[in-house]
């Protein structure tokens, strides 16, 4: 099992919207509906912010949004806040009761 | 919703064996409703899934491991006090991390509530 690769870096103004990809492979992101996201501030836990591919745990902003094609899912964040400054992680179901995270994907508002 | 809390030493030395523990409250252990598992995040890098636990009062239940990690790993629950532990052994700097506990719900494939971490470091 190999982590699913993500940029390093995304950044993007206030307002705009920026996505943040998370690639694996047919064992894992493109074999199952089971991709999650975190965000994570410095020096904190990470925070669920969608589970299922596309689905918003409650008290999430509808500004987080989640899609997935072939091997690779997606999150994107519309409308960027100043506070959505963080990094990003993305998680898939591997098989056989395994699970496996992205590298990270450290966001900037500019 | 429960809460969990990890404790154990900031310190181990090379090739000993890291055990930390995470106490959980807010719900029983042993409820059926949760899997219990671990995940670490070395400094500046990704997260790691390590393991998880499932128990039931009954007493049955199963654990599953990280492939990568799973000679060297244990994850266990004692239910009389609400916690479950990680045991990682021969464990080297590269072992060095934040560690979480975490919890997901039965026929949930993700994770949450989180722990806030604990910094356990390996060094002589």
């Amino acid at each position: 099992q190999s982590a699913l690769s993500q940029p390093a870096y995304v950044s993007g103004s206030p307002g705009q919207s920026i996505t943040i990809s998370c690639s694996g492979s047919s064992n894992d992101v493109g074999g199952y509906n089971y991709v999650s996201w975190y965000q994570q501030h410095p020096g904190k836990a990470p925070k669920l912010i969608l589970n299922d591919v596309t689905e918003r745990p409650s008290g999430v902003s509808d500004r987080f949004s989640g899609s997935k094609s072939g091997n690779t899912a997606s999150l994107t964040i519309s409308g960027l806040q100043t506070e959505d400054e963080a990094d990003y992680f993305c998680c898939s179901y591997g098989g056989a009761d395994t699970w496996l995270f992205g590298g990270g994907t450290k966001l900037t508002v500019l | 919703q429960v809460q969990l809390q990890e404790s154990g030493p900031g310190l181990v030395k090379p090739s000993q064996t890291l055990s930390l523990t995470c106490t959980v409250s807010g719900g029983s252990i042993s409820s059926g409703s949760y899997f219990w598992s671990w995940i670490r995040q070395p400094a500046g890098k990704g997260l790691e899934w390590i393991g998880r636990i499932y128990t039931t009062r009954s007493g049955s239940g199963r654990t599953n491991y990280n492939p990568s990690l799973k000679s060297r790993v244990t994850i266990s629950v004692d239910t009389s006090k609400n916690q479950f532990s990680l045991k990682l052994g021969s464990v080297t700097a590269a072992d060095t991390a934040v560690y979480y506990c975490v919890a997901s719900g039965y026929d949930f494939e993700w994770f949450d509530p989180w722990g806030q971490g604990t910094l356990v470091t390996v060094a002589s």
